[in-house]
C-alpha cells in the first residue's frame, strides 16, 4: 500500500462547477500538505501550502487537513478551463525536503 | 530569466547506453532535488544535494548517480540504461532543503529508452 493514496481520475467537470480533490495518507508523522498543479508537459508548481490540521484559502482555492482522519482536500470553487490539470497532493514528515506524492488527480474543466 | 533548467528536453537512446541530464537552478537555493516520473504520473523523490552534500538517497539502482559541482548544479548520470528506466525525469529546487518549503521544479527531460 503506498503511503498517499489519490484516485488518479480523471475527473470532467463543466465550467462554475466545484471540484473537490482528496488524498489520504498512512504516516501520522506527516505535518507538511501541499497541493501542487502540473500542466501538461510542464514541472509540477506550488499552489497551496498548510501545515498541520485546519483549512486555508488562497481565492478559489481551498485546502482542507484532517489529521484525525489521515484526509487531506482541495476544493476549486467557479471553476475554469485554465484549471484543467493534473493536480498532486503532496506531504512531508520532517525537516529534510523529502516529499511523498499522491499519483495525481487528472482534471478536465470543460467550456 | 528561467528558474530551474534542464537539458535536454528529450533523450532517445538504445538499452545500454550511459546517459547524463544536466540542471541548474539561478534561484540561489542551497537543495537540489531529483524526481522520477512515471506513465501513471507518480512522482517519487529519487536524490536530494544541499550545498553539495547529498542529503536524500532514495532505493534506487546504483546505475544512477548525482554529481554536484556547485550549488546552483546538479546532475544525473546513467549507467547501462534499461527500458524501464523510459520516465520524465525532473530537477527541483528549494531554499534550504526543510520539509515546509516550496520546491521550485524544472521543465523535465522525457527519456526514452529503446
Amino acid at each position: 500500500q503506498k503511503e498517499v493514496e489519490q484516485d488518479p481520475g480523471p475527473l470532467s467537470v463543466p465550467e462554475g462547477a466545484i471540484v473537490s480533490l482528496n488524498c489520504t495518507y498512512s504516516n501520522s508523522a506527516f505535518q507538511y500538505f501541499m497541493w501542487y498543479r502540473q500542466y501538461s508537459r510542464k514541472g509540477p508548481e506550488l499552489l497551496m501550502y498548510t501545515y498541520s490540521s485546519g483549512n486555508k484559502e488562497d481565492g478559489r482555492f481551498t485546502a482542507q487537513v484532517d489529521k484525525s482522519s489521515k484526509y487531506i482536500s482541495l476544493f476549486i470553487r467557479d471553476s475554469q478551463p485554465s484549471d484543467s490539470a493534473t493536480y498532486l497532493c503532496a506531504m512531508s514528515a520532517g525537516n529534510t525536503g523529502k516529499l511523498i506524492f499522491g499519483q495525481g488527480t487528472t482534471l478536465q474543466v470543460k467550456p | 530569466d528561467t528558474a530551474v533548467s534542464q537539458t535536454p528536453k528529450y533523450l532517445v537512446t538504445q538499452m545500454g547506453n550511459d546517459k547524463s541530464i544536466k540542471c541548474e537552478q539561478n534561484l540561489g537555493h542551497d537543495t537540489m532535488y531529483w524526481y522520477k516520473q512515471d506513465s501513471k504520473k507518480f512522482l517519487k523523490i529519487m536524490f536530494s544535494y544541499n550545498n553539495k552534500e547529498l542529503i536524500i538517497n532514495e532505493t534506487v539502482p546504483n546505475r544512477f548517480s548525482p554529481k554536484s559541482p556547485d550549488k546552483a548544479h546538479l546532475n544525473l548520470h546513467i549507467n547501462s540504461l534499461e527500458l524501464g528506466d523510459s520516465a520524465v525525469y525532473f530537477c527541483a529546487s528549494s531554499p534550504t532543503g526543510g520539509g515546509a518549503e516550496t520546491q521550485y521544479f524544472g521543465p523535465g527531460t522525457r527519456l526514452l529508452v529503446l
